[in-house]
């Protein structure tokens, strides 16, 4: 009965590849963001989705693409990965844009 | 650029005590801010959101309250217990339009309650 998912919850790579992230959520929400933490413990939204619409993009390089298939999930997926990729990334969903946010575990990225 | 300031950013306690973690922003145009905490390699949990229209809200033994004249929030925990120790988060979400939808962070308090 998790209500955010995030799969995997390791993944480590070679510079260069291209990998996705898998997010979830079953509490009916209709917002979900993509955050990401730094190796210094540092959170910044990268992106928000509301009703399949992209919402936001905190200058996150084009690398980055979040990918909605429905409203319970928002997939991230990152082209041509780079040393600097590697940290941890979180899901997160609202009822609405302005309500309490509900994280996923975090999905932790390791490129070599 | 709203910036987010917390304050400390360790703080060491022995159990039973009474204690304050504190929150400063610089953009007084928020529309809600929610402290979340974060344990070691896990996600955030949500603790408490309150309104711009709101001073406090409370939870449990959590107590946080909101002053944005002063661009400050503060969130009290009484009666700290060690199951309380983590990595505390002050967020804002901004209030003007543009879609502006994502949580502005503070960088954390870790605090270590001492049995």
């Amino acid at each position: 009965d998790t209500a955010v998912s995030q799969t995997p919850k390791y993944l480590v790579t070679q510079m260069g590849n291209d990998k996705s992230i898998k997010c979830e959520q079953n509490l009916g929400h209709d917002t979900m963001y993509w955050y990401k933490q730094d190796s210094k413990k540092f959170l910044k939204i990268m992106f928000s989705y509301n009703n399949k619409e992209l919402i936001i993009n905190e200058t996150v390089p084009n690398r980055f693409s979040p990918k909605s298939p429905d409203k319970a999930h928002l997939n991230l997926h990152i082209n041509s990965l780079e040393l600097g990729d590697s940290a941890v990334y979180f899901c997160a969903s609202s009822r609405g844009r302005q309500e309490t946010q509900y994280f996923g575990p975090g999905t932790r990225l390791l490129v070599l | 650029k709203q910036e987010v300031t917390q304050i400390p950013a360790a703080l060491s306690v022995p159990e039973g005590e009474n204690l304050v973690l504190n929150c400063s922003f610089t953009d007084s145009a928020i529309y809600n801010l929610q402290w979340f905490r974060q344990d070691p390699g896990k996600g955030l949990t949500s603790l408490l959101l309150i309104q711009s229209s709101q001073r406090e809200q409370t939870s449990g033994r959590l107590n946080a309250s909101l002053d944005k004249s002063s661009g400050r929030s503060t969130l009290y925990i009484a009666a700290s217990q060690p199951g309380d120790s983590a990595t505390y988060l002050c967020a804002l979400k901004r209030g003007s339009g543009g879609g502006a939808d994502g949580l502005t962070f503070g960088k954390g308090t870790h605090l270590i309650i001492q049995p």
